[in-house]
């Protein structure tokens, strides 16, 4: 069946370096992919999304790319910022109404 | 600017206890409406979602129900509460009927049973 999954639970990145918080699809149909944040006790905030006809999309300060070869996505921060400790989520769909969401990685910035 | 309201922010009930959560979009006509269950360290679990006044779609077989009598009005339910319905449960919209959308979340109920 579909799964979203990600590489690493867990990411510590120092104040000011880039960020890359990788995701695995398993669904070669999917043709759309969102990144989401979600500060503690907040609900999944929208960052980025990506249809399948791109392999590369630039946002404020982030980038989503894509490869459909491998179905690997990733986010990428540029300057990361205390403001961006969170966790993080990537989400597929193929079409459908309903998204398959990954379990999400925890991004911990250092001073 | 659309924006979409969840009440209330915490719950503390007994078990057996009935449950009403509210979730409502504002700024959109015919949005498609959604609640997940978010287990810690885990993924979103699709619960509910709905298309359109009175209709309900369920993904998966649980104690909880889900109604839609406004637009822009969706409920979650229960009539007993078991000590397993405790979580984070988060309603979401999007654009309905336009391919592919983002779907846009509330800021959650923490919901715990005793």
């Amino acid at each position: 069946g579909e799964s979203v999954g990600l590489h690493l639970p867990t990411l510590s990145v120092q104040e000011g370096d880039n960020s890359i918080i990788n995701c695995a699809y398993s669904n070669s149909a999917s043709d759309y992919f969102i990144w989401y944040k979600q500060e503690s006790g907040k609900g999944p905030q929208f960052i980025i999304d990506i249809r399948s006809n791109m392999d590369k999309r630039q946002g404020q300060r982030v980038t989503v790319l894509l490869n459909k070869t491998v179905k690997h996505l990733s986010l990428q921060i540029a300057a990361t910022q205390p403001g961006d400790s969170a966790v993080y989520f990537c989400a597929e769909n193929n079409y459908g109404q309903n998204f398959v969401f990954g379990p999400g990685t925890r991004l911990s910035v250092l001073p | 600017s659309q924006t979409i309201h969840q009440w209330p922010a915490t719950l503390v009930q007994p078990v057996g206890s009935p449950l009403s959560l509210e979730c409502t979009v504002e700024g959109t006509s015919n949005p498609n409406l959604y609640w997940y269950r978010q287990a810690a360290g885990r993924g979103l679990q699709l619960l509910f979602y709905s298309v359109g006044i009175g209709q309900i779609s369920s993904e998966v077989p649980q104690n909880l129900s889900a109604s839609r009598p406004q637009d822009r009005q969706f409920i979650l339910s229960s009539k007993k509460l078991l000590l397993s319905d405790s979580g984070f449960y988060l309603c979401a919209w999007s654009v309905r009927g336009y391919g592919n959308q983002p779907q846009h979340f509330g800021d959650g109920t923490r919901l715990s049973i005793l």
